[in-house]
């Protein structure tokens, strides 16, 4: 059965400050790889997503994320955060020629404090 | 290009009604999945359509329940509401294919009384 696990529920960090943000996966088969962004009262957007190809993806907002098959992980990363990164974010895997399901894991909420 | 549209935005109902909640996905998409959020089980699958038919399924009871038009306009119907039914429901639009990101709406806060 495919899973995802965040590792941090909670991460604190300063501006300005870098920020790393782990997500492992699960899965006997092929996946796609995603990062949502939910702001308070808000939908998922799309921060990435990684399909095939380069290892490294870069998203919006100056987000990046390096896919690792042997480790099964797809953190997220960003070099210097703002306050308005404070956020929950989500990793999210759907099945390479499955159809539409994404499983989510259980998000971690980014605050950056002054 | 126009988003993917919930509606309502937030609904009130009391235990034992029941409830419909209306999705519009972008325009050429064909599929839409809908998915359940809460502070106690996170984002969990409940069903997509794909033109029309319903493709993949999750673990929920038959309370919960979908349809889609020819226009790929999508609803969501709840019967029997119960409290743990209060959430946040969000719709995903997609062209269908697993590869493709996909667009959610801002949701539907469903609070059951």
């Amino acid at each position: 059965a495919q899973s995802v696990t965040q590792l941090d529920s909670q991460v604190p960090v300063f501006e300005e400050a870098p920020v790393e943000l782990r997500c492992n996966y699960s899965s006997s088969v092929s996946v796609y790889l995603f990062w949502y962004v939910q702001y308070p009262n808000q939908g998922l957007q799309l921060l990435l997503k990684y399909l095939s190809g380069s290892t490294l993806v870069k998203g919006i907002n100056g987000f990046e994320a390096e896919f690792n098959k042997s480790q099964t992980s797809f953190h997220l990363r960003k070099p210097s955060v703002h306050i308005s990164d404070t956020a929950e974010y989500f990793c999210a895997v759907s099945f390479s020629g499955g159809y539409n399901k994404l499983i989510f894991g259980a998000g971690t909420r980014l605050a950056v404090h002054p | 290009k126009a988003g993917v549209t919930q509606t309502p935005r937030y609904l009130i109902k009391t235990r034992g009604q029941q409830v419909t909640l209306s999705c519009s996905p972008i325009s050429g998409h064909r599929s839409v999945s809908w998915y359940q959020q809460t502070p106690g089980q996170g984002l969990q699958f409940l069903f997509e359509y794909f033109s029309e038919t319903q493709r993949n399924k999750g673990n929920f009871p038959g309370r919960f329940s979908g349809r889609q038009f020819s226009n790929s306009r999508s609803e969501m119907n709840v019967s029997t509401l119960e409290l743990g039914d209060s959430a946040l429901y969000l719709c995903a639009s997609s062209s269908g294919q697993g590869s493709d990101g996909y667009t959610f709406g801002s949701g539907t806060r469903l609070t059951v009384v």
